[in-house]
Parts: structure tokens; sequence; C-alpha cells
């Protein structure tokens, strides 16, 4: 079983939609959560931190649930710069560890 | 603003050719990390240091090596280039503390081996 797990998509949404992503981990001494965003062929940068109480940064939310060791991301009002793949990243120790992505894609 | 910096974006390479790849950060960061990033697999870790002449592997150090001279300098090395190395090849680096949560990333260096 991999470590960190996401649906890969594509989602295919439309402009002003709200879409949600889930992320599930297994190791259970997990730290630290992060979503980042890679833009097509460019690199992984940190969109947000993942709170155990939740945290909303304007249209997004991170959510966290230790208990069924999953994050999810909320986005609302997609725009079309939204476009791009969602990276889970979860952290113990000095590792991190990545999930494959989510790929979104905001439709006109 | 964090610049992290490697030095090439494209590489074609042979089989068996020996292959440097140089990464430097401008932020004083302890933490600094290799990934390959291949699709379907996300991202995995090759290699890591945590201070100068520290290193530690990670999840996939077969094939590799590395090099920290200097603080802002992270080397990867392949010593004898295989096909199956073909990949995106990312740096990243780190701070300490609170900082020690937020990875910065250099553009990536496409790896090309025939």
């Amino acid at each position: 079983r991999k470590e960190v797990e996401q649906d890969p998509g594509p989602f295919n949404v439309p402009e002003g939609a709200t879409v949600a992503f889930n992320c599930t981990y297994s190791n259970s001494a997990s730290q630290s959560f992060f979503w980042y965003r890679q833009d097509c062929r460019k690199e992984p940068k940190l969109l947000m931190s993942v709170y155990s109480s939740g945290n909303e940064d304007g249209r997004f939310t991170a959510q966290l649930n230790r208990a069924s060791q999953y994050i999810s991301l909320l986005i609302r009002d997609s725009k079309l710069s939204d476009s791009a793949t969602y990276l889970c990243v979860v952290n113990y120790g000095q590792n991190f560890v990545f999930g494959p992505g989510t790929r979104l894609s905001v439709l006109p | 603003d964090v610049k992290v910096t490697q030095s090439s974006r494209y590489l074609v390479k042979r089989t068996g050719e020996k292959v440097f790849l140089e990464c430097v950060q401008d932020m004083d960061h302890e933490n600094m990390f290799w990934y390959r990033q291949d699709p379907g697999l996300g991202l995995r870790l090759i290699y890591f240091s945590y201070d100068v002449k520290m290193k530690e592997k990670g999840d996939i150090p077969e094939g590799y090596s590395v090099s920290r001279e200097k603080k802002e300098r992270f080397s990867l090395i392949l010593e004898s280039a295989s096909t199956n190395q073909t990949s995106m090849y990312l740096c990243a680096s780190s701070g300490q503390g609170a900082e020690a949560d937020t990875q910065y990333f250099g553009p990536g260096t496409r790896l090309t081996v025939l």
C-alpha cells in the first residue's frame, strides 16, 4: 500500500464550481500535512499547510482527520488559473512523503 | 524570495555515463533534498542532507550518490547512468524549526538516458 494516496483525476470542472480532493495516508506517526500545487512543467510550490482544526485561505479550505488518516482540499468558485496538479504531502521527522497528485482542469 | 537553482533544465546522456546534477540554494537552508518525479508515482526521495557533509538515504537511493561540500550546494551523482533513470529530477531545500515545514523546489532537470 502506498504511503500517500490520491485520486489522480483528472477532475474537469466548469469555472465557478466547487471541487474537493481527498488524500489518505498510512503512517499514523505523520506529524505535518500540506497541499502543494504543481503547474504543468513547473516545480511544486506550497499551497497551504493543513492543521487539525482546519484552515482556510481565501477560496481554499483544508481539513485534516487524524482518526481516519485523511486530508481534504476544497476549492470554491474555481478559476481557470486553478488548473494544476495538487499534491498531498505528509511529513514525519525530516521525511516528506508526496502523493502522486490530483490533476484539476477548470474549463471556461 | 528563496531561490533554488539547478544546473540544467534538460540533459541527454548515454547509458554508462557519469552524470552530475547540481543544485544551489541562496537562503542558507540547512536541509536539502533530491527527488525524482515519474508519472503516476509522484515525487520519490532519493537522498537528503541536513548539514554540510551529512547525507541520508531516501526511499530509492540505489544507483545514486550525493555530495554536500558546501551548505548551499547539493549534488546528485549517477555513477553509471541507466535508461531507468530517465526522469525529472527535483531539488528542494528547507530551513530549521518552523521553516523546516516548507520545501522550496528548483525548476527541475529533465534527464533522458539513451
